[in-house]
């Protein structure tokens, strides 16, 4: 069977420091992978997908970037965060299909 | 493009009282529709899916019918637990659009007093 992990599972950073947050995949090969944020009571946006290894669309312009170095790993980074980068981040997974199956999410939270 | 709405909450129950979340779209075509919940701290876990006009999905006692002359995908199920406080995502696919992406609504959250 398929799972996602994330880690860290939490990250407190400061202002101006880099980020990086990695999402694997195990038990299928070359899933469309996603990247979205929820910002504290709010709903999901979308921040970047990807079909395959290299190949990144992103679906807001931002501080964030993300890289997909391995068929099923996919990472999003920051050179300097910002304080609205805060936030739940969640990874995501499709194979041949329209239902996306979720990681357990990373809380990032800037001060 | 393709929106889906659902109504805001909170929404604040009793326990083995009635649960219904509006949910409704707008889409080209003929788009799936799902319903995501989401635990406190946890990722988002597919509840149910639909995948044409007048299915129904239901799984753990929730149901949504799909209704294409409504365009709405209505979440209800019949008898709440204090277990099933959580926060509810309404999404549709995004048909032909490159890289299968859903389009979510924002988020009913649900809370269920004993």
């Amino acid at each position: 069977s398929q799972t996602i992990h994330q880690w860290p599972a939490t990250l407190v950073q400061p202002v101006g420091s880099p980020l990086s947050l990695e999402c694997t995949v195990e038990g299928t090969s070359n899933p469309n992978l996603y990247w979205y944020r929820q910002a504290a009571g709010r709903g999901l946006q979308l921040l970047f997908y990807s079909v395959g290894i290299g190949q990144i669309s992103s679906e807001v312009p931002q501080n964030l970037s993300a890289s997909r170095p391995q068929d099923r790993q996919f990472i999003l980074s920051s050179k300097k965060l910002l304080l609205s980068d805060s936030g739940f981040y969640l990874c995501a997974w499709t194979l041949n299909s329209d239902t996306q199956y979720f990681g357990p999410g990373t809380r990032l939270t800037v001060l | 493009g393709n929106s889906v709405t659902q109504m805001e909450g909170p929404v604040t129950l009793s326990e083995e009282a009635f649960l219904t979340i509006n949910c409704t779209y707008t889409a080209t075509g003929y788009p799936s529709l799902f319903w995501y919940v989401q635990y406190p701290g946890e990722g988002l876990q597919l509840l149910l899916k639909a995948t044409k006009a007048d299915d129904k999905g239901s799984n753990k006692g929730f149901e949504a019918t799909y209704r294409k002359e409504t365009t709405s995908f209505h979440l209800e199920k019949g008898s709440v637990q204090v277990s099933d406080s959580a926060v509810y995502f309404c999404a549709l696919s995004d048909l032909g659009a490159a890289g299968n992406k859903l389009t979510f609504g924002g988020g009913t959250r649900v809370l269920v007093k004993p």
